[in-house]
């Protein structure tokens, strides 16, 4: 079984600049993820999508961060303008969504967008 | 709200010494918990988690952790270290619908040998 695609898996921009991320799921995952995860810490939850609806963004900066994923299938995350403290790592994840007899199904992640603000 | 805290940021064993890693966890409702292992450049591996069944879980490469209510904490332990171990180590916590999902700040676990 493929893997959690992303792409690019490097990007270096300037500061005020734009970038998106692309983040192709395992198929048939219905639930999917974006992370943040800054040099030295943990990964912070950013949106988390089920099919093609927003189910948590409470910790999306909404004035410059969007994402969407208008078919339920790939997502796109972009940052407009790019500010230095945004160069991270960005983390894609996904996962069957669905609790299955009560046991919570496990989030595949990608091997993640390195992202530098200079 | 969830919460988890990762007590050590950085912890160095000798190979085929005890690997402990601290986590304790908060949570307003009961916690679904998670550990997960990060190697250099590679994406997140789940390594075990805790869905309210068994209390001690057992995972992948010879990891296993223990579910404990009553001091809030799911620490992370392997009997006997390999230099292949060495890596990040993250904590992570959800309610038990799958949302909130949080992570700690990581365990550098370095094995000497």
């Amino acid at each position: 079984e493929a893997g959690v695609a992303q792409s690019p898996r490097y990007k270096i921009i300037e500061k005020r600049q734009s970038v998106a991320f692309w983040c192709n799921p395992i198929s048939g995952h219905a639930t999917l993820y974006w992370y943040q995860q800054i040099l030295g810490q943990g990964p912070k939850l950013l949106i988390q999508f089920q099919n093609n609806g927003v189910v948590d963004d409470s910790q999306l900066p909404k004035d410059r961060f969007s994402a969407e994923r208008l078919k339920g299938v790939d997502s796109t995350l972009k940052i407009q303008p790019a500010k230095l403290e945004d160069s991270a790592v960005y983390l894609c994840a996904s996962s069957y969504g669905e609790l299955a007899g009560g046991v919570l199904e496990t989030q595949y992640f990608g091997p993640g967008t390195r992202l530098l603000v200079l | 709200a969830q919460s988890v805290t990762q007590l050590g940021s950085h912890v160095s064993v000798s190979e085929g010494a005890l690997v402990l890693l601290r986590c304790n966890y908060s949570s307003s409702v009961p916690p679904y918990l998670f550990w997960y292992v990060q190697y250099p450049n590679q994406g997140l591996q789940l390594l075990l988690k805790y869905t309210s069944a068994a209390t001690l879980v057992k995972g992948i490469n010879g990891f296993e952790a223990e579910f404990k209510k009553s001091e809030t904490s799911f620490h992370l332990t392997k009997p006997s270290a390999h230099m292949s171990d060495a890596a990040e180590y993250f904590c992570a916590v959800s309610d038990n619908t799958g949302n909130q999902f949080y992570f700690g700040t990581g365990t550098s676990l370095t094995v000497i040998p």
